[in-house]
């Protein structure tokens, strides 16, 4: 079957701590992995796309396709990246259950 | 108004009440989404719309009747609801072509929160 799983619904870290969340994916064909982001009041937004292999806000995302993964990584989280963030398999439009991440001060 | 846009943005229902929920987008877009988020469950694809053309349906119950009038419209009309129905139901948009699968950004409206009573 194809899944999305986000394993953490909570993730804490002080700010300037590294972080990542974790989104692992399982598909038959070749995926196409999206991470996007809901801000506290805002609408759910695209952060990036594996795609694109590009850094966002300082976010990055590797696709692993021997682990079937494809986390979120930053090396010095800010408090404004406070939010939920959701790992999306794009091909079959399926979500993950979401991580909320806080950064403490 | 930019982007996609929801109207109602809260619903409250009875279970025998006939609602419509709309959903507009300004952005050019040819595909559109309904989707279902509850607190107890991920990110649910109801419906997909291509080209004004139906193109997904997500063994969603008939009480969940979509249209999509033209590619920048889709409503949801929903009818003797259950309580369990009860959630935030977003819109989202995206441009779209037939030779694509679908993987381009979409942008997402702000949700309707609908409560069965």
């Amino acid at each position: 079957a194809q899944r999305v799983t986000q394993p953490e619904k909570l993730l804490s870290v002080f700010k300037g701590a590294p972080v990542e969340l974790k989104c692992n994916y399982s598909y038959s064909g070749s995926p196409e992995l999206f991470w996007y982001v809901q801000y506290s009041r805002q609408r759910l937004q695209l952060l990036l796309r594996h795609i694109s292999r590009e850094s966002i806000k300082g976010f990055t995302a590797d696709l692993n396709k021997g682990e079937t993964s494809f986390h979120l990584k930053k090396p010095f989280a800010q408090e404004e990246d406070s939010a939920m963030y959701y790992c999306a398999l794009i091909g079959d439009m399926r979500f993950g259950a979401g991580t909320r991440l806080t950064v403490k001060p | 108004e930019t982007g996609v846009t929801q109207t109602p943005r809260h619903l409250v229902m009875g279970m025998t009440n006939k609602k419509s929920l709309k959903c507009e987008q300004h952005l050019g877009h040819n595909a559109m989404y309904w989707y279902k988020q509850s607190a107890k469950k991920p990110l649910e694809l109801m419906f997909v719309y291509s080209l004004e053309e139906r193109v997904e349906n997500n063994s969603v119950p008939s009480r969940f009747s979509p249209e999509c009038p033209n590619s920048s419209h889709l409503f949801l009309h929903l009818h003797t609801l259950q309580p369990e129905d009860s959630a935030l139901y977003l819109c989202a948009s995206s441009r779209e072509t037939r030779a694509s699968k679908l993987g381009y950004e979409q942008y997402f409206g702000p949700g309707t929160r609908l409560t069965v009573t």
